[in-house]
């Protein structure tokens, strides 16, 4: 079985300010994660995913999160928050097999106040 | 980019009444589609996987009678919420998702807004 943790369900930075959203996951294998964003009303937009490789993964809009594996975490990051960065980020996981399915998150909504 | 469209954007239907929502893959072919339902503020809760032809997978809690499903073709997808009633009133988005092995990703639609009166 696998989960997806992200601790804080509201994150509210100042514009120019670090973003930092946080993801642990479980899974008995070693998994593929994503990260996605969600604005209002609208579907899932892929920010990035790791599959294998690089650890460091970059993504749109000046994204990037780090697999650790030791941490089984995950965390999302941005130098330079930006207004238009306010949404919903949903952290998913899925073990690579071509049957398995997404597990997502609960949420994390990041406000950016001026 | 894959692209997934869902048709209609938004619906408001009676209570009673059936409403079919489409899910279009657009520029790849979708061996599998997921239908997901996300509540106001929630995360997306899988409510069945399908694969084209075949029968689809209703997660644990998930009425199949209600939510009828059919995956006729590779590019198309469609989740019909029978007998609606207000408590059905949710966000359902579809996600596609190919067998290529170079895609290791879905690609969701932009969702459907169902308001049950």
């Amino acid at each position: 079985a696998q989960s997806v943790t992200q601790l804080g369900s509201h994150v509210s930075v100042s514009e120019g300010a670090l973003v930092l959203l946080r993801c642990n996951y479980s899974s008995s294998v070693p998994p593929y994660l994503f990260w996605y964003v969600q604005y209002p009303n609208q579907g899932l937009q892929l920010l990035l995913k790791y599959t294998t490789g690089a650890t460091l993964v970059k993504g749109i809009n000046g994204f990037e999160a780090e697999f650790k594996k030791s941490e089984t975490s995950f965390h999302l990051t941005k130098p330079s928050a930006h207004m238009s960065d306010a949404a919903e980020y949903f952290c998913a996981v899925r073990n690579t097999g071509t049957a398995s399915k997404l597990t997502f998150g609960t949420g994390t909504r990041l406000q950016v106040t001026l | 980019g894959a692209v997934v469209s869902q048709h209609p954007s938004w619906v408001i239907c009676k209570s009673g009444t059936s409403v079919k929502i489409e899910c279009r893959s657009l520029d790849f072919q979708a061996t599998t589609m997921f239908w997901y339902r996300q509540f106001p503020k929630q995360s997306l809760m899988l409510m069945a996987t399908s694969n084209e032809g075949s029968k689809a997978t209703y997660e644990q809690g998930v009425e199949k009678d209600k939510f009828l499903i059919n995956h006729a073709s590779l590019t198309l997808s469609t989740l019909t919420v029978t007998s609606a009633h207000p408590e059905d009133s949710s966000f359902y988005i579809c996600s596609a998702r190919t067998q290529n092995p170079t895609y290791n990703e879905q690609f969701f639609g932009p969702g459907t807004r169902l308001t049950v009166l």
